[in-house]
């Protein structure tokens, strides 16, 4: 158990709906990175928090928003969903920046039908 | 753009021999670099990190190597197991010190009994 949770584990939508993703990080951790599992495109960087403020952007469609709230657990928002948007969504912490190791949740299997 | 690539996309072996996993990274910026063990089901896990003013670090029964000059990475696991078997990526922290991780795409590991 990484320390890591996110909820929920499974989630199944229709086309054009709005979706929320929740992570609480390790106990002590600042940092949150989002991140998107594809069978085609691997591991991709969306955005990381650090202490509740933006601190790096990557991928990230304008479709997808995140934050950081100050008990420190985070969401990411989907919206207008497309068939495109299946994928995993990988939460992971980090103590503090740069260049330490990233602790993963389980993930949410995002299905959109 | 930044970019880290494994070489093979399945590696086949027999169960107690050693296992050697290849990652080729592109920035030669990255100082940071790392190995996970991605089961089915669950998020990537933690193996071993290494930092580039090293060339090897050891482990519990895995080695990472690193060629600065080649710019590449592997990770040696040795008296390979069945619970070994997995998806492993190689991930390096890329030009920025945001903390954030670039990931190869992945090889999988198949141990044969």
């Amino acid at each position: 158990d990484s320390g890591v949770t996110q909820t929920p584990k499974h989630l199944i939508t229709a086309t054009g709906q709005r979706v929320t993703l929740r992570c609480s990080p390790r106990s002590g951790d600042l940092s949150v990175y989002w991140y998107q599992q594809s069978l085609d495109q691997g591991l991709q960087f969306l955005i990381q928090y650090y202490n509740g403020e933006e601190r790096a952007k990557g991928n990230i469609l304008e479709r997808f928003s995140a934050q950081q709230f100050p008990d420190l657990h985070s969401e990411l928002n989907l919206s207008s969903l497309e068939l495109g948007d299946s994928a995993l969504y990988f939460c992971a912490s980090s103590v503090s920046i740069p260049n330490e190791k990233l602790f993963f949740g389980s993930g949410t299997q995002l299905s959109v039908l | 753009g930044e970019s880290v690539g494994l070489h093979l996309p399945t590696l086949s072996v027999q169960e107690g021999d050693n296992s050697i996993i290849n990652c080729a990274y592109s920035n030669s910026a990255s100082d940071y670099f790392i190995w996970y063990k991605q089961e089915s089901g669950k998020g990537p896990q933690f193996i071993i990190d290494i930092r580039s003013n090293m060339d090897k670090r050891q482990g519990q029964r895995v080695t990472v190597l690193l060629n600065k000059t080649v710019k590449h990475l592997s990770l040696q696991i040795a008296a390979t197991q069945p619970g070994d078997s997995a998806v492993y990526f190689c991930a390096e922290n890329g030009s920025s010190n945001t903390g954030k991780l670039i990931f190869g795409q992945g090889t999988t590991l198949q141990v044969k009994p």
